[in-house]
């Protein structure tokens, strides 16, 4: 089956302009995951779709950053005005959502930005 | 809230030598364990995990896990190391009331030839 596949893989932009991820999940899989990862730091939750609902972004930056999963299949993010400490590889994820596979999230390549 | 601490941000080991990654994790209920492995400029992969079954836990390309309750750790080991498996290894841990992840620091692996 084909994987969640992610767009851009790499963006490079100037502080205080806008970028937008897309990211479209393993077909069926009704959860999906936008997770930010710092240079040396661990994957962090920024929001959590459940199929077009948001289920939990309370570690999401609403002043800037923005998210939707409009007919609850493929995803955007947003920046709008990035700042430099937004550079980071955002990896999407997606899973069933059932607990018989114990949510089991399966990753993107992820897209790298370099804000400068 | 649940968390998880990985002891060494880098490890270094020799082709064919053990490799040994420490995870050590805390919640108040029972926890799902999990690693994963991140190879350059890609997403993370599944090594494997721990859902309450059996205790010893093998996973893709020869590694296994162990989750010993007493000690609140769940570290990865594989026998001998090859140069393939130069990349960075996350533990992540969730629990069933919303199995949401949360995800250690990462270590570094390098083999040395």
């Amino acid at each position: 089956e084909a994987g969640v596949a992610q767009s851009p893989r790499y963006k490079i932009i100037e502080k205080r302009q806008s970028v937008a991820f897309w990211c479209n999940p393993i077909s069926g899989h009704a959860t999906l995951y936008w997770y930010q990862q710092i240079l040396g730091q661990g994957p962090k939750l920024l929001i959590q779709f459940q199929n077009n609902g948001v289920v939990d972004d309370s570690q999401l930056p609403k002043d800037r950053f923005s998210a939707e999963r409009l007919k609850g299949v493929d995803s955007t993010l947003k920046i709008q005005p990035a700042k430099l400490e937004d550079s980071a590889v955002y990896l999407c994820a997606s899973s069933d959502g059932g607990e018989s596979s114990y949510n089991e999230q399966f990753f993107g390549p992820g897209t790298r930005l370099t804000v400068l | 809230a649940q968390s998880v601490t990985q002891l060494g941000s880098h490890v270094s080991v020799s082709e064919g030598a053990l490799v040994l990654l420490r995870c050590n994790y805390s919640s108040s209920v029972p926890p799902y364990l999990f690693w994963y492995v991140q190879y350059p400029n890609q997403g993370l992969q599944l090594l494997l995990k721990y859902t309450s079954a059996a205790t010893l836990v093998k996973g893709i390309n020869g590694f296994e896990a162990e989750f010993k309750k007493s000690e609140t750790s769940f570290h990865l080991t594989k026998p001998s190391a090859h140069m393939s498996d130069a990349a960075e290894y996350f533990c992540a841990v969730s629990v069933s009331n919303d199995y949401k992840l949360s995800f250690g620091a990462g270590t570094t692996v390098t083999v040395r030839a």
